[in-house]
């Protein structure tokens, strides 16, 4: 069935280095516009990055541009969130997201479950 | 940056109830690029409404969505048991791709 499962959270100190990873499954992935959005404790939705279908462009939220990389390998159906110099602020679970498919940007149709992000001395 | 702020924060209701939240923009857009998420504690999001006003896959009729410009709405017409979540409105036409902050509907 069409599944996002994402896995790399933990607990890291501040400064530190993550690298969260989205498997993608049942859908074509290859062709998908994809995103990482986040939610603080007790929070709202934050997103925070874009990866065209292709790898091609990518786009940040403001508050992690400089320190977080998105990334894809088409060739294992698998997104990435490299996320450096981590902070409290970071802490959150992350949650890899779908578009759906259609002509130009397109709401999230598919989410996974969401990884867990501790950032914490 | 397009801004989003729904509301009321909260809102207190029975089942059975008529509810209506709404989200206002910073600026105007094009309906195309609004879209209303349920999400349930300790779940991910779900997808309910794309378009402002189409529902998504699997969305009961009890949910509708409205509005243009800067003013949108999501009426859900009787509240059933599972409705009690949190709802948030997103602009996806652009990056950044903007969320509400949230309407919570809690049981009365």
């Amino acid at each position: 069935q069409v599944q996002l499962v994402e896995s790399g959270g933990g607990v890291v100190q501040p400064g530190r280095s993550l690298r969260l990873a989205c498997a993608a499954s049942g859908f074509p992935f290859s062709s998908s516009y994809m995103h990482w959005v986040r939610q603080a404790p007790g929070q709202g939705l934050d997103w925070v990055s874009l990866i065209w279908y292709d790898g091609s462009n990518t786009h940040y939220a403001e508050s992690v541009k400089g320190r977080f990389t998105i990334s894809r390998d088409n060739s294992k159906d698998i997104m990435y969130l490299q996320m450096n110099n981590l902070g409290a602020e970071d802490t959150a679970v992350y949650y890899c997201a779908k578009e759906a498919q259609g002509e130009g940007p397109m709401a999230f149709d598919i989410w996974g479950q969401g990884t867990r992000v501790t950032v914490s001395s | 940056e397009i801004v989003l702020t729904q509301s009321p924060g909260t809102l207190s209701l029975s089942p059975g109830e008529r509810v209506t939240l709404s989200c206002r923009a910073s600026q105007s857009f094009s309906s195309t690029y609004l879209a209303w998420y349920q999400q349930h504690p300790g779940q991910a999001p779900r997808l309910l409404i794309y378009s402002a006003s189409s529902r998504a896959t699997g969305t009961p009729a009890r949910f509708s969505g409205s509005g243009s410009g800067t003013d949108f709405t999501l009426t859900i017409s009787r509240l059933e048991p599972e409705d009690f979540a949190v709802y948030y409105c997103q602009y996806y036409g652009s990056s950044p791709r903007t969320f509400g902050q949230g309407t919570k509907v809690e049981i009365k």
